[in-house]
């Protein structure tokens, strides 16, 4: 099993609406959770932590889920700006692990 | 402006040749890390540095080397022995080591022919 694993997707959205990714980790003592984002050939971009309480950055909210092992990342009114691949990331034994990511695109 | 930066951004080398990425961070972190991405594949960990003069291994750390010399710089050398050594090499810095968040440079695509 995967320590991170994610729905490689493509998720392809129309403008405005919602989207949800979810992320599985196998490690249950992992203590810091993360979500990226990547556009193509580009570097990875912090997109925002993921707290236990869960948090919320305008469009975007994160939820943890320790009894299931996951996190999700949910986007609401997408906009076409948003397309990108989104990476979960989990922290295992002192370093971080990356998904290999789940690829957004949004159509006008 | 603080931040991570990597150079060169492309880099071509004929097969057998050692080549040396540079990365530099004023960010004043104390951890920096090297990552390697493979086109519609994730990033793999090459080599980490919790602080000067200390690094460790990653997960694919055969036919690489780094050093840690300063706390600003960690230079990455892909070496002759690196089987398959095209790819985006990309690197990191963070706080500390495990817990934080990391910030990463721009990436340095290296062609092998």
């Amino acid at each position: 099993r995967k320590e991170v694993e994610q729905d490689p997707g493509p998720f392809n959205v129309p403008e405005g609406a919602t989207v949800a990714f979810n992320c599985t980790y196998s490690n249950s003592a992992s203590q810091s959770f993360f979500w990226y984002r990547q556009d193509c050939r580009k570097e990875p971009k912090l997109l925002m932590s993921v707290y236990s309480s869960g948090n919320e950055d305008g469009r975007f909210t994160a939820q943890l889920n320790r009894a299931s092992q996951y996190i999700s990342l949910l986007i609401r009114d997408s906009k076409l700006s948003d397309s990108a691949t989104y990476l979960c990331v989990v922290s295992n034994t002192g370093k971080l692990i990356f998904g290999q990511g789940t690829t957004l695109q949004v159509k006008p | 402006d603080g931040g991570i930066t990597q150079s060169p951004k492309y880099l071509f080398r004929k097969e057998g040749q050692n080549v040396t990425l540079s990365c530099e961070q004023n960010l004043n972190h104390d951890a920096m890390y090297w990552y390697r991405q493979d086109p519609g594949q994730g990033l793999r960990l090459i080599y980490y540095s919790q602080i000067v003069n200390d690094f460790q291994k990653g997960d694919i750390a055969e036919g690489y080397s780094v050093s840690r010399e300063k706390k600003e710089s960690f230079p990455l050398t892909v070496t002759s022995a690196q089987k398959n050594p095209t790819a985006f090499y990309l690197c990191a810095s963070s706080k500390g080591s495990g817990l934080y968040e990391q910030y990463f440079g721009p990436g340095t695509r290296l062609t092998v022919t």
